[in-house]
């Protein structure tokens, strides 16, 4: 069964750092989204993404992220200058466009988690 | 606007005891609803979905859920919890039009299963 994937599983950075998160999204999906959770807290959304533009994003998602789809196949989350609040799991989820309601159901990732130190 | 809300942040059953986690949503629109699993140090899995249709939705593992549009609720059961279903639970409300894609997820429930 096709599945989302995100890499790397695990990254540690240094404060002030760029970080790239990558997601390879089920391959006829076309839209796609961001989430993330600090540790005990709940899934937050972050941004979604179609026909290469964003479609919305929440407050979180503010200059410090940028989001992009470099290749038919890599959906990127940066994070420009880490801040220690941004370590957070954060997920990556996908799903089929058209008219149906099966369109709506969105398929995640494992998720990346990420360490600001 | 829509908003979810999990009335118990943790739950705690005995194996073969039945579960219920209870979900209510609000939302400006029909929703689809959706609850999710996630399993220590796992990502999400999608349990089971509401887009509907049939109100009363069976997903996997055993769970199923009822949607009940006059109290607004979508909770989650299982007749006889097993150990492998200690995890945490997320109900989800998503709402999708031509210009507004729209998912929330509530605060989570964590079910604890005793053997």
């Amino acid at each position: 069964e096709p599945e989302v994937t995100q890499t790397p599983s695990h990254q540690v950075t240094q404060m002030g750092q760029e970080v790239i998160l990558r997601c390879v999204p089920i391959s006829n999906h076309l839209y796609f989204y961001w989430y993330r959770q600090i540790l005990g807290q709940k899934v937050e959304f972050l941004v979604s993404f179609y026909n290469n533009e964003i479609s919305e994003k929440s407050e979180i998602f503010d200059d410090q992220f940028s989001v992009e789809r470099p290749d038919g196949s890599n959906f990127t989350l940066k994070i420009r200058s880490t801040k220690l609040e941004d370590s957070a799991m954060y997920f990556c989820a996908s799903r089929t466009s058209g008219g149906s309601f099966v369109s709506e159901t969105q398929y995640f990732g494992p998720g990346t988690r990420l360490l600001v130190l | 606007a829509q908003s979810v809300t999990q009335l118990d942040s943790h739950v705690s059953v005995s194996e073969g005891t039945p579960v219920l986690l209870r979900c209510n949503y609000s939302s400006s629109y029909s929703p689809s609803l959706f609850w999710y699993v996630q399993h220590p140090n796992k990502g999400l899995q999608l349990l089971l979905k509401y887009t509907s249709a049939a109100t009363l939705v069976k997903g996997i593992n055993g769970f199923e859920a009822e949607f009940k549009k006059s109290e607004t609720s979508f909770h989650l059961t299982k007749p006889s919890a097993h150990m492998s279903d200690a995890a945490e639970y997320f109900c989800v409300v998503s709402v999708l039009r031509t210009s507004y894609d729209k998912v929330i997820f509530g605060p989570g429930t964590s079910l604890s299963v005793i053997p």
